[in-house]
């Protein structure tokens, strides 16, 4: 199961939105709506920011949020901050009931 | 409060074998699904293994499948990763994360522990 392929490095500046795209196949991100997006700071356990393509938990900002189209999903997060800057990963669960990651992508924030 | 606290990691010359262990708090562990996720160092994240939350049904990311086992004690609170044939490959912080049955995304990660394979 080859990884999602999700942009090295994303950046904005304060206020701007973001996207990050995940890429996969009709046998993982096409083929379900079991797709979640992770926030990673160094050193830091992941942290959910997003599943089922675009549910966000009790507690993350609205100013993230999720969508999928094809075998592509998306992570926007609008009035980007500075708190923001980390790692993001996206992953999906896939037809041999097993999960994927994505490559990451790091987020800068200008 | 949620805890899921992994040890056992260490330096293992390759080929040598090692038990990870996961034990939880703060939930009805036998209610959840146990991950085993890794992270080599300065690389991403690469997901290893479920156990469903009544141990019947278990499944493996390819690179490890065949030399790793996942196992639950639901009497303890505990997932345990034995993991054999360990390669230079296999160097990473591994972690555990739950996930309510049927929820498809990880809940809450542990902080890991770090497994390095090296002659």
């Amino acid at each position: 199961q080859s990884a999602l392929t999700q942009p090295a490095s994303v950046s904005g500046s304060p206020g701007q939105s973001i996207t990050i795209s995940c890429t996969g196949t009709s046998s993982d991100v096409g083929g379900y709506n079991f797709v979640s997006w992770y926030q990673q700071y160094p050193g830091k356990a992941p942290k959910v920011m997003i599943y089922d393509v675009s549910e966000r938990p009790s507690g993350v900002s609205i100013r993230f949020s999720g969508s999928k189209s094809g075998n592509t999903a998306s992570l926007t997060i609008s009035g980007l901050q500075a708190e923001d800057e980390a790692d993001y990963y996206c992953n999906s669960y896939t037809s041999s009931r097993t999960y994927v990651f994505g490559t990451g992508t790091k987020v800068t924030v200008l | 409060q949620v805890q899921l606290v992994e040890s056992g990691g260490g330096v293992v010359q390759p080929g040598e074998s090692l038990r990870l262990s996961c034990t939880a708090s703060g939930f009805t562990f036998s209610s959840y699904n146990i991950h085993w996720v890794r992270q080599a160092p300065g690389k991403g994240l690469e997901w290893v293994a479920i156990i469903r939350y009544d141990g019947t049904t278990k499944y493996y990311a390819e690179s490890v499948k065949g030399r790793f086992i996942i196992s639950r004690d639901n009497s303890k609170n505990t997932v345990h990763l034995q993991m054999n044939s360990l390669r230079a490959e296999d160097t990473a912080v591994y972690s555990c994360a739950n996930e309510l049955e049927q929820a498809f995304y990880f809940d809450w990660w542990g902080q890991g522990t770090l497994v390095t394979v090296s002659s």
